[in-house]
């Protein structure tokens, strides 16, 4: 079955530093990829995706390419933020069956800390 | 857009009682989704409606459980009777055809 893994936190960083959140994914289908981010007491943001392979998503300096020959979808960020400091979801939606559903599997989240 | 709305934002009950969360989704969002998350198990699919019909409940942990959608608007999620292992932050989200899905700010329940 579909499945999603990412690199275990937490993940603490100092300001400035180079982020990478490691994810990668195993389908039946052509799945679209997603990293959603968690702030503390809210609930999940999509931070940014890609449908196809060799596709890159950006958003807010966050940056992920999906890659098909290694099945990953790593985050990356040249400069972090003490704003920054969430918990990060790797996803991935597969369509399936002939009536238009789809399942999305979530990783299991890594958190990251940020030091000022 | 107001998001997608959740109420209560927090509720604490009993063993025993039932409880039922609500969720409006975005105006013109076809999905709705049910989801529960903890320390230990992460975030966990329970149920899925599309047009109002459930699409998949395989996640749905028991007979405890039930979820409805009766309009485009409107969705509950009822456990009875509740059990301390319940105790979670319950997540709806909504979405359109494009998998993206919005999520709500969550209710956290207690049960003592």
């Amino acid at each position: 079955g579909d499945s999603v893994t990412q690199m275990e936190g937490p993940v603490t960083l100092s300001e400035e530093a180079f982020l990478t959140i490691n994810c990668t994914y195993t389908a039946t289908g052509y799945p679209s990829l997603f990293w959603y981010v968690q702030y503390p007491g809210e609930g999940l943001q999509l931070l940014l995706k890609a449908t196809k392979a060799d596709d890159k998503g950006s958003n807010k300096g966050f940056e992920a390419t999906y890659r098909k020959e290694t099945t990953s979808f790593h985050l990356e960020k040249g400069s972090v933020q003490v704003s920054d400091s969430a918990v990060y979801f790797c996803a991935l939606s597969d369509p399936y069956g002939d009536t238009g559903g789809f399942k999305t599997i979530f990783g299991a989240g890594t958190r990251l800390f940020v030091k000022a | 857009d107001a998001g997608v709305i959740q109420s209560p934002r927090h509720e604490v009950t009993e063993m025993g009682q039932e409880v039922t969360l609500r969720c409006k989704p975005i105006s013109g969002h076809d999905y709705l989704f049910w989801y529960r998350q903890t320390m230990m198990r992460g975030l966990e699919l329970l149920i899925y409606f599309n047009n109002n019909v459930p699409i998949d409940d395989s996640g749905m942990p028991e007979d405890r459980f039930s979820a409805k959608m009766p309009n485009a608007s409107f969705s509950t999620l009822k456990i009875q009777p509740s059990e301390p292992r319940d105790s979670a932050v319950y997540f709806c989200a909504s979405s359109s055809d494009s998998y993206e899905q919005y999520f709500g700010p969550g209710t956290r329940l207690t049960v003592t």
